[in-house]
């Protein structure tokens, strides 16, 4: 069964830096495009960025884009997302999300990660 | 970016019930949408995909229709496990994959 499991997240003033990563399992991992989603406490779901199965390309959201980074590694089926210049409107639980295919839509979710940006 | 204007944003309603959710796309995205179901503290699950394909081993008391611009997700008979936040999503343009608001369910 398909596997996203997360890590990484925590505590960070504004303007610094986290890492997040996701471990997936029980797909071809090399095929899929993979998303980032987020949702600010008690609020809707915010698509965050997206890369290509291949890491041919790369697409952020306009608030976030210029500050993270979103990459992965097929050879170890993780995929990641850098963030930096962290803002206090960036804190939300992050979720790591499977692409059914190779850009279309969220078919499974990781178990997501708490990022607070705070003094 | 297409707009998916998602109502109401709560309802409350009794065990047995019919419960009806609308999204609205700011133009037309064929059969391009979602539903998803969020419990508290939980991630999203996927119900429903292209309008109306059941995902697997989702109860058929929950039906997805609808197309351009329209959409509809209706849960036929409420049941208590049902109590959750339900969201539509536009894959139309999947950069930016988009969102409706979401739908809060509650037990009357």
């Amino acid at each position: 069964q398909v596997q996203l499991v997360q890590s990484g997240g925590g505590v960070v003033q504004p303007g610094g830096s986290l890492r997040l990563s996701c471990e997936a399992s029980g797909f071809l991992f090399s095929s899929h495009g993979m998303h980032w989603v987020r949702q600010a406490p008690g609020k809707g779901l915010e698509w965050v960025a997206f890369i290509r199965f291949d890491e041919s390309d790369h697409f952020y959201a306009d608030s976030v884009k210029g500050r993270f980074t979103i990459s992965r590694d097929n050879s170890k089926n993780t995929l990641h997302l850098d963030m930096n210049s962290l803002r206090p409107e960036d804190t939300a639980v992050y979720y790591c999300a499977k692409d059914w295919a190779r850009l279309s839509y969220v078919d499974y979710w990781g178990q997501g990660s708490l990022v607070t940006v705070s003094s | 970016d297409i707009q998916m204007t998602q109502s109401p944003s709560s309802l409350s309603a009794s065990v047995g019930d019919r419960v009806t959710i609308t999204c609205r796309a700011s133009q037309d995205i064929r059969k391009y949408v979602n539903w998803y179901q969020q419990k508290p503290g939980k991630a999203p699950k996927l119900l429903i995909s292209h309008s109306s394909e059941l995902e697997t081993g989702v109860p058929s008391r929950f039906i997805g229709s609808g197309s351009g611009t329209d959409f509809t997700f209706t849960i036929t008979s409420l049941q208590p496990e049902d109590v959750a936040t339900y969201y539509c999503l536009q894959y139309e343009d999947s950069v930016p994959l988009t969102f409706g608001g979401g739908t809060k369910v509650e037990l009357k």
